[in-house]
């Protein structure tokens, strides 16, 4: 049981490249959801998926897409990339139905990306 | 929109002291306060959470009090150890709001032994 595993690890681009975050969880969880971490400022939430087929907008969405491509993994996509976008980037996951997602959020391990 | 502050940003204590971090939300409405440890190179993992129905919670060395009135809650680390040196994070949600947490800045807990 890997839990919430992301790829890849470390990422460097350089402006106007586009590059595609994944992240799968193994726990047959209900939501998923993308943050970034910037020091200082805590963990922001990008875009989240409630379920399957479903995808909203979080604090910070700007610049970013999502894909919920099936139960067990979420995408994240830059179109093109900007300095701005240089951070570490979380998955997690939850087990939270719609009424009430407010369960315990587990995360991945990230991707450290830099945008030069 | 809701608004998490977080204190202190950096905390250190020696071991075997208590810990005592601090925050604030904004929002009436939120019913939901978890807190998260994140170790270095590592994603945050959580730790206890407090629901709005109940005003403390324990769990071992840990216990999280929350006060509706005044908007805050606060987390409390007995007995320090070296492995409780870490990044902690408060973070706020409400009810159907698809799970959303609203993180405070986090604080560096640095336990000396």
């Amino acid at each position: 049981n890997a839990g919430v595993t992301q790829t890849p690890k470390f990422q460097v681009l350089k402006t106007g490249q586009s590059m595609t975050l994944q992240c799968a969880q193994d726990m047959n969880h209900n939501s998923m959801y993308w943050y970034r971490q910037d020091p200082g400022m805590g963990l922001r939430l990008i875009y989240y998926s409630a379920s399957e087929g479903t995808t909203d907008k979080g604090e910070v969405p700007n610049g970013y897409n999502v894909s919920r491509l099936n139960k067990r993994e979420f995408s994240l996509r830059l179109e093109s990339a900007a300095p701005s976008q240089t951070s570490v980037y979380f998955c997690a996951s939850s087990e939270g139905t719609r009424r009430d997602l407010n369960y315990e959020q587990y995360f991945g391990p990230g991707t450290r990306l830099t945008v030069t | 929109g809701e608004n998490v502050e977080q204190h202190p940003s950096t905390l250190s204590v020696q071991e075997g002291d208590s810990a005592v971090i601090k925050c604030t939300y904004s929002d009436s409405a939120s019913n939901y306060f978890p807190w998260y440890k994140q170790e270095l190179g590592k994603g945050p993992q959580l730790i206890i959470d407090i629901r709005s129905n109940v005003g403390e919670k324990k769990d071992q060395r840990i216990a999280v009090t929350l006060n509706k009135t005044a908007k805050h809650f606060s987390l409390h680390i007995t007995e320090t150890q070296p492995e409780d040196s870490a990044v902690y994070f408060c973070a706020a949600s409400k009810r159907n709001q698809g799970g959303k947490l609203i993180f405070g800045q986090g604080t560096e807990l640095s336990v000396k032994p």
